[in-house]
């Protein structure tokens, strides 16, 4: 089945620890996206990317760093810059980033917590 | 700036009780206003896509309408199934080309039998 798969589904991280989050989709969608969770708001922006090897800043990118080396994964850092990093973090593609009708597709989310 | 407000924030019916859930939207051109549902410890699964006032989607017991500044998402006749957070989002002509997506904060329902 074509999806999104977002591994660990839970995480903890220590304080100044860096922690990565996979995301990998097999849909063969060109743009990737991070979305941060957080309860009572609605999903924030973090970082995005239309083509391997190429990606841009969202609305909340401070703290957080990612990588597109290939078009099927887009791994997001948390990094110990990221002082409130507990949140619900999603992951999510769409076919083509320039085509304004096409709706995003999610996968399931990680839950990170500070130990 | 553009901005999508939802209401209510939660909501309670009784089985069989209908209503509707409003997302009010300012936007510097609507390019597409999307309704999407979410599950408790899931990511968000897309429901529909709008583009123009007037413009109606359907889905067995939902059905979302447009009009210039808010969408509805009517739920008729709804069952303990249909509890989940709902939440909307909108594309502008200033995010087409990147995709970006503004979410409301969304809405909680619960269905009681």
């Amino acid at each position: 089945d074509g999806g999104i798969t977002q591994s660990p589904k839970y995480l903890f991280r220590k304080e100044g620890q860096n922690v990565t989050l996979s995301c990998e989709q097999n849909l063969n969608h060109d743009a990737m996206y991070w979305y941060r969770q957080d309860p009572g708001q609605g999903l924030r922006l973090i970082y995005y990317s239309q083509i391997v090897n190429d990606f841009q800043k969202g609305d909340i990118a401070e703290g957080y760093s990612v990588s597109r080396e290939k078009k099927e994964s887009f791994p997001l850092t948390v990094t110990s810059a990221q002082k409130n990093p507990t949140a619900f973090y999603l992951c999510a593609s769409q076919l083509k980033q320039g085509r304004s009708n096409q709706p995003q597709h999610f996968g399931d989310g990680t839950r990170l917590s500070i130990l | 700036e553009d901005q999508v407000t939802q209401s209510p924030e939660a909501l309670r019916l009784q089985e069989g009780e209908s209503s509707s859930l409003n997302c009010s939207y300012t936007v510097s051109g609507l390019r597409g206003l999307f309704w999407y549902r979410q599950d408790p410890g899931k990511g968000p699964e897309f429901l529909f896509t709008l583009y123009s006032a007037g413009e109606e989607k359907e889905k067995e017991r939902l059905k979302a309408t447009l009009t210039k500044k808010e969408s509805f998402l009517h739920i008729t006749a709804p069952k303990p199934e249909d509890s989940a957070t709902y939440l909307c989002a909108v594309r502008s002509s200033g995010s087409s080309n990147t995709g970006k997506l503004i979410f409301g904060q969304g809405t909680t329902l619960q269905v009681k039998p």
